[in-house]
């Protein structure tokens, strides 16, 4: 399997910019996307294809990245981003990160 | 608006089988993939396996032996079965839509999730 690293948690102020990572334990090509989910709700798709925004997605999100090291990023971040974000891979089967949980301050 | 609900038993004892049911409206499950991804307490997410718009079906392979993906088309229903369960398939259970983006199938629908406890 294919595994994909994420750090568990961030904090960050309202306005700044939050990067986070993705790291695959083998190359994905760029087969990264990633998913946001709130406290109680489902996980709604953000990026695939490493950079390409989901319909409806605000353009505060952005994706790069390629191979094995993949990152999201918000910018501003608003206190509404408050979620777990997730990466998932479909290179290797599919797989998904442990998700990252950001808290906004 | 493709919308997805799961529905099923919240509690099920070890050794018996899971089943759930997820109901999709705003969209045909003889178009696209439908599968069925589960969360577990602490948070990591495992792919199970999806049916596709034909009724072909692929497995996570570490479920292979214990896992069946079926649908009703008439009532545009599709369903998990998964075996021999034990207190490690604890986990809140979600059917999704898978549709390609780019060379990539991603899941652009979600429904809210099922929580199954097994436990006797």
């Amino acid at each position: 399997d294919t595994v994909l690293t994420q750090s568990p948690a961030l904090a960050v102020s309202p306005g700044e910019r939050v990067t986070i990572s993705c790291r695959a334990s083998e190359s994905v090509s760029t087969g990264m996307h990633w998913y946001q989910q709130k406290p109680g709700q489902q996980p709604k798709l953000l990026i695939y294809g490493a950079s390409n925004l989901e319909s409806g997605v605000p353009a505060r999100f952005s994706g790069s990245g390629s191979g094995t090291d993949f990152t999201l990023t918000i910018d501003p971040v608003e206190a509404d981003d408050t979620a777990t974000y997730f990466c998932q891979q479909s290179w290797n089967d599919l797989t998904f990160g442990s998700g990252t949980k950001l808290e906004i301050k | 608006e493709v919308q997805l609900q799961e529905s099923g038993p919240g509690l099920v004892k070890p050794s018996q089988s899971l089943s759930l049911t997820c109901s999709v409206t705003g969209y045909s499950i003889t178009s696209n993939y439908w599968g069925w991804i589960r969360k577990f307490p602490g948070n990591k997410m495992e792919w199970m396996g999806y049916i596709s718009y034909s009724g072909s079906t692929s497995y996570n392979p570490s479920l292979k032996s214990r896992i069946s993906i079926t649908r009703d088309t008439s009532k545009n229903q599709f369903f998990l079965q998964l075996n021999s369960v034990t207190t490690e398939d604890t986990a809140t259970y979600y059917c999704a839509s898978l549709v390609r983006r780019v060379f990539y199938y991603v899941m652009d629908a979600w429904g809210q999730g099922a929580s199954v406890t097994v436990s006797s």
